[in-house]
């Protein structure tokens, strides 16, 4: 079965600084990786997700992950946060074997400050 | 715009009662989930359905019950036997059963057990 573990539960940094969050992922077979934004009591937003063909994958608002397969990590950046990228953000897998099922990771709690 | 209403947005539940959570969505999905999220654990699946009157347990489905009577509405009943219901309820559906396509979540319904 597979399982995703994101390493950091809570970063903390200074505004226009650089982020990376950590997610790695176990799984025998071949995976979709897919990372969400939950911003406070609200649902979950799709931000940006691997499928396949490239390795590296970008969203709109500036965040890029890289899916390496060798490491089994999909580990989000951004060059220069914003206040308003505070927010949790969840890795999730995909259960191939289940269909259109998500294992996600424990969030990571990202904090900008000024 | 098409979307997932869940409701209410907070609830609150006296010991020994059964509430129910609902989740209603016009985006012609077939497959819907239901999450609950605790501080520091993530989601984990309670139960989905990828098809009308047809669902399946997931990883915590002790103490809940669904239905999938429409395509557009998966309600869960938090039942007196789920011990500890203080916790977030997410809502989630997607368009098919393949593990490519990502989840549109609802904006949760806050459980507080009084």
């Amino acid at each position: 079965a597979q399982s995703v573990t994101q390493l950091d539960s809570q970063v903390p940094v200074f505004e226009e600084a650089p982020v990376e969050l950590r997610c790695n992922y176990s799984s025998s077979v071949s995976v979709y990786l897919f990372w969400y934004v939950q911003y406070p009591n609200q649902g979950l937003q799709l931000l940006l997700k691997y499928l396949s063909g490239s390795t590296l994958v970008e969203s709109i608002n500036g965040f890029e992950a890289e899916f390496n397969k060798s490491q089994t990590s999909f580990h989000l950046r951004k060059p220069s946060v914003h206040i308003s990228d505070t927010a949790e953000y969840f890795c999730a897998v995909s259960r191939n074997n289940a269909g259109n099922m998500l294992t996600f990771g424990g969030g990571t709690r990202l904090m900008v400050k000024p | 715009d098409g979307g997932i209403t869940q409701s209410p947005k907070y609830l609150f539940r006296k010991e020994g009662q059964n509430v129910t959570l609902s989740c209603e969505q016009n985006l012609n999905h077939d497959a819907m989930y239901w999450y609950r999220q605790d501080p520091g654990q993530g989601l984990r699946l309670i139960y989905y359905s990828q098809i009308v009157n047809d669902f399946q347990k997931g990883d915590i489905a002790e103490g809940y019950s669904v239905s999938r009577e429409k395509k557009e509405s998966f309600p869960l009943t938090v039942t007196s036997a789920q011990k500890n219901p203080t916790a977030f309820y997410l809502c989630a559906s997607s368009v098919g059963t393949l593990p490519n396509y990502g989840y549109t979540f609802g904006s949760g319904t806050r459980l507080t057990v009084v």
